[in-house]
């Protein structure tokens, strides 16, 4: 099972949105609606953000969205904010019923 | 309140075996899985496997079967990771979390991670 695709890096101004997406197959994000997202300071721990592609847990500001279209998942922070600049992982169920992280992205705030 | 404390830190030499631990609280420990997420030092994260208490099945990544075994106290609410044969390659963080939804498939919940170091 090979980690699904995600940006290196992305970054932004703070105020602005930025977009980061999340390529598998149709084994995985394209084949069933459990894409999930999870922030990544250092040293820690990571915290849930969006779960079944756009569904965001209680105390997630609705300023962080997911969507999907065919194989690629897409999570959208608007109104960036400095505490935003984090790694960002995606991760799918799977048709082996394995789960699968995404390979990250490190999220600048210039 | 949901909590998965996690064991401390280890160093350990190659060859050498070891158990993690990951103590829960706040939830019923047999009615949801557990799983082990690993993650080498400066990349990324990568799902290892999974166990569910309630009935003792596990599933593995097909990477990491045969490598590491996933177990279970009910009793002590307590998951565990276990290597029979550490390598060096096996330095990393370990976190153990808590799966929800239909097949168990985001994970909402997360100990503070296990730094196992393996030098010789």
């Amino acid at each position: 099972q090979s980690a699904l695709t995600q940006p290196a890096s992305v970054s932004g101004s703070p105020g602005q949105s930025i977009t980061i997406s999340c390529t598998g197959t149709s084994s995985d994000v394209g084949g069933y609606n459990f894409v999930s997202w999870y922030q990544q300071h250092p040293g820690k721990a990571p915290k849930l953000m969006i779960y079944e592609v756009s569904h965001r847990p209680s105390g997630v500001p609705d300023r962080v969205s997911g969507s999907k279209s065919g194989n690629t998942a897409s999570l959208t922070i608007s109104g960036l904010q400095p505490e935003d600049e984090a790694d960002y992982y995606c991760s799918s169920y799977t048709s082996s019923s394995t789960r699968v992280f995404g390979t990250g992205t490190k999220v600048t705030v210039l | 309140e949901v909590q998965l404390v996690q064991s401390g830190a280890e160093v350990k030499k190659p060859g050498e075996s070891l158990k993690i631990s990951c103590k829960v609280s706040g939830y019923s420990f047999t009615s949801y899985w557990i799983a082990w997420v690993r993650q080498m030092p400066g990349k990324g994260l990568e799902w290892m496997g999974m166990f569910y208490p309630g009935d003792s099945e596990s599933r593995y990544s097909p990477s990491f079967q045969g490598q590491v075994t996933i177990s279970a106290d009910k009793s002590i609410s307590t998951a565990y990771l276990h290597w029979s044969s550490l390598k060096a390659s096996d330095t990393a963080i370990y976190y153990c979390a808590r799966p929800r939804g239909n097949r168990a498939e985001y994970f909402q919940d997360w100990g503070q991670g296990t730094l196992v170091t393996v030098s010789s």
